[in-house]
């Protein structure tokens, strides 16, 4: 998965804090994507950004979550007074540009966040 | 009925054995297929990207997809124990063109052993 860098890798946080996640695309790649891992759960989609838009966000909780990708800096993930729920694995995927041929996602590896 | 159905496994096998996984999915619209093997503790890693019906080939891979049965499949031959993984198969939304949200399946769990 060399490309998408995403850190922390591991972030642990206690109920009520904030949780920053982070993510650089591939070199190229103007398209970013977040997922959620739960424990024997699939990966489900969250949102979808381009720098300073958000195209699709039909899969953030309607609270406590956001994304940005500004343009400058990595896209971040950020999750409000965390709750144990939020426990899972996110990954992030970014994608090249529209007219670039085909445009698979590629994925970083995860932080994985634990909330005590 | 989910959008996109795969059994979780696992599936064991002996090395050199050929390993079929596969996916079925419900809605019609669904353009884009994708294959990701996942190591444990890792990220999702893509294996193979496939538009509309027909046979992909890269290596020992071959996918395959059947859109008039709604039926996806991976072929993997002279399987080795590094391939030990998690298999997804995935699809992008279908009003996503070639970029979009994909749809995972849950994945299967894939051991192979010396």
């Amino acid at each position: 998965n060399a490309g998408v860098m995403q850190n922390p890798r591991h972030l642990v946080r206690r109920r009520g804090q904030e949780a920053r996640l982070r993510c650089s695309p591939m070199k190229g790649h103007s398209h970013v994507y977040w997922y959620r891992q739960l424990p024997e759960e699939g990966l489900k989609f969250m949102v979808y950004l381009q720098k300073e838009n958000i195209i699709d966000e039909s899969g953030m909780p309607k609270e406590r979550f956001s994304a940005e990708f500004p343009k400058e800096g990595p896209s971040i993930l950020r999750i409000q007074q965390v709750v144990r729920g939020d426990s899972a694995a996110y990954f992030c995927a970014s994608s090249p540009p529209s007219g670039q041929g085909d445009q698979p996602q590629h994925f970083g590896d995860g932080t994985r966040l634990s909330i005590l | 009925q989910k959008e996109v159905e795969q059994d979780p496994g696992p599936l064991s096998v002996p090395e050199g054995a050929i390993v079929s996984l596969n996916c079925t999915y419900s809605n019609s619209a669904f353009q884009y297929f994708m294959w990701y093997r996942q190591y444990s503790r890792k990220g999702p890693e893509l294996l193979m990207y496939t538009y509309s019906s027909g046979n992909k080939e890269d290596g020992r891979f071959t996918a395959q997809v059947d859109k008039s049965s709604k039926y996806i499949s991976l072929f993997i031959r002279d399987s080795q124990p590094s391939d030990s993984a998690t298999y997804l198969c995935a699809m992008i939304t279908p009003h996503g063109g070639s970029q979009g949200n994909l749809i995972f399946g849950k994945g299967t769990k894939l051991s192979v052993k010396p």
